[in-house]
């Protein structure tokens, strides 16, 4: 079992839908969890920290579901330029590197 | 330019050469990381430096993967007798300590031929 599972689509939406991800993870003493938006051919980049009792960034929202261990990033009104792969991401406990899940790749049409 | 970056950005080689990548990471960052990306994943740890120390390797590092960071600024990345497996990008990030941010480079896109 890998130890972040995302489901890698792609979603195909038009613009101004709400789009939701989801991502499991296995070790269950994990503290940190991210998301990371990654453009074609490029580097993944920082998108959001989840927090426990969830955040809010515009219209990114995350959520983390600790007994689930689970973390979601929603998008809602969803643009054009909001295409790209998202990855789901949580540090390990002990040397701070980050394991990554597979990615989601979004494609938001006009 | 202030972010963390990588030389090449390209490389094709033939199979069974050799490779080094190099990176430089955002400065006064104290950790560095390398990973690899191949298509359709996300990125993988490879090997992480604190200061000049190499204090953990995956076990995707086999024997000939090597990485050094020997004054504790740059870090270079070499690969033996590459194979065509080792085709990938790869990813260095940067942070100032274990819990900070972690920042990427534009990444070295190798093509093993």
């Amino acid at each position: 079992r890998k130890e972040v599972e995302q489901d890698p689509g792609p979603f195909n939406v038009p613009e101004g839908a709400t789009v939701a991800f989801n991502c499991t993870y296995s070790n269950s003493a994990s503290q940190s969890f991210f998301w990371y938006r990654q453009d074609c051919r490029k580097e993944p980049k920082l998108l959001m920290s989840v927090y426990s009792s969830g955040n809010e960034d515009g219209r990114f929202t995350a959520q983390l579901n600790r007994a689930s261990q689970y973390i979601s990033l929603l998008i809602r009104d969803s643009k054009l330029s909001d295409s790209a792969t998202y990855l789901c991401v949580v540090r390990d406990l002990q040397g701070g590197k980050l394991i990554f899940g597979q990615g989601t790749e979004l494609s938001v049409k006009p | 330019d202030t972010g963390v970056s990588q030389d090449p950005r390209h490389k094709i080689t033939k199979r069974g050469q050799n490779v080094t990548f190099r990176c430089d990471p955002i400065s006064e960052h104290n950790r560095l990381y390398w990973y690899r990306q191949t298509l359709g994943q996300g990125p993988e740890f490879l090997t992480y430096f604190q200061n000049e120390a190499q204090l953990e390797k995956s076990r995707l590092l086999s024997d000939r993967f090597s990485a050094e960071r020997p004054k504790g600024s740059f870090s270079t990345l070499e690969i033996q007798r590459t194979e065509q497996g080792d085709s990938a990008m790869y990813l260095c990030a940067s942070s100032l300590f274990a819990q900070e941010t972690q920042y990427f480079g534009p990444g070295t896109r190798l093509l093993v031929l």
